[in-house]
């Protein structure tokens, strides 16, 4: 089993729906990042948590420490949107291990 | 503000040759740390280095790879006598100083095929 699993593997949705990706970790953590990949392959970070929430325009990121259990959630979507999502959690001060992320399709 | 640079962004190298990726951090920044994203796989921590030192390398494969982040110049991934298997998009991340409140910074990766 996988320190971190993401749910779904894939999503497809319609512009402006509500949506929302999970990640489940099994080990203790410092830290929690959402990173976005495009096609074509850039990494940019979104979110680092180590508690509660966090909202960067329409991205919102909630972390549940006591369920080892974070959600990234993106209001009104955007076809622009479509990328993988990955989840990653820090183990110690620096080392990151990664969910296999969600590949997220918004259609117009 | 340039961000983490890798290049080349694409090397294309047959059977045995060498490859060599290279990493330059956010200005600044004196942590570097390499990953792996396998096609249709995740991404995968390598190596983590500081300025002359590594500092964690427990993800790296015991033959043929070597990492180095010099005083001078940029982090150097190595790939001694290539395989088909090393066919994958490597990433380097950077950050200002190690421990949980400081990101990493992701570079735009290098991909590798093996011919």
């Amino acid at each position: 089993k996988n320190e971190v699993e993401q749910s779904p593997q894939n999503l497809t949705a319609q512009e402006g729906e509500f949506i929302t990706i999970n990640c489940s970790y099994s080990v203790g953590i410092s830290a929690l990042h959402w990173l976005q990949q495009h096609p074509g392959g850039g990494i940019v970070s979104l979110f680092m948590l180590s508690s509660g929430k966090k909202k960067h325009g329409r991205l919102i990121a909630t972390i549940n420490i006591q369920e080892k259990h974070s959600s990234l959630h993106i209001t009104a979507s955007h076809p622009r949107d479509s990328a993988v999502y990955i989840c990653a959690v820090r183990r110690g001060a620096q080392k990151l291990v990664f969910g296999q992320g969600t590949r997220l399709t918004i259609n117009p | 503000n340039a961000g983490v640079m890798q290049n080349p962004r694409h090397l294309v190298r047959r059977r045995g040759q060498e490859a060599r990726l290279r990493c330059s951090p956010v200005k600044g920044h004196s942590h570097v740390y390499w990953y792996r994203q396998l096609p249709e796989e995740g991404l995968k921590f390598m190596v983590y280095l500081q300025k002359e030192n590594i500092i964690d390398e427990s993800g790296m494969p015991k033959e043929r790879f070597s990492a180095e982040f010099p005083k001078e110049g940029p982090s150097i991934l190595r790939i001694q006598q290539v395989v088909r298997g090393d066919s994958a998009a490597y990433f380097c991340a950077s950050s200002p100083q190690s421990g949980t409140s400081y990101e990493q910074y992701f570079g735009p990766g290098t991909r590798l095929t093996v011919t």
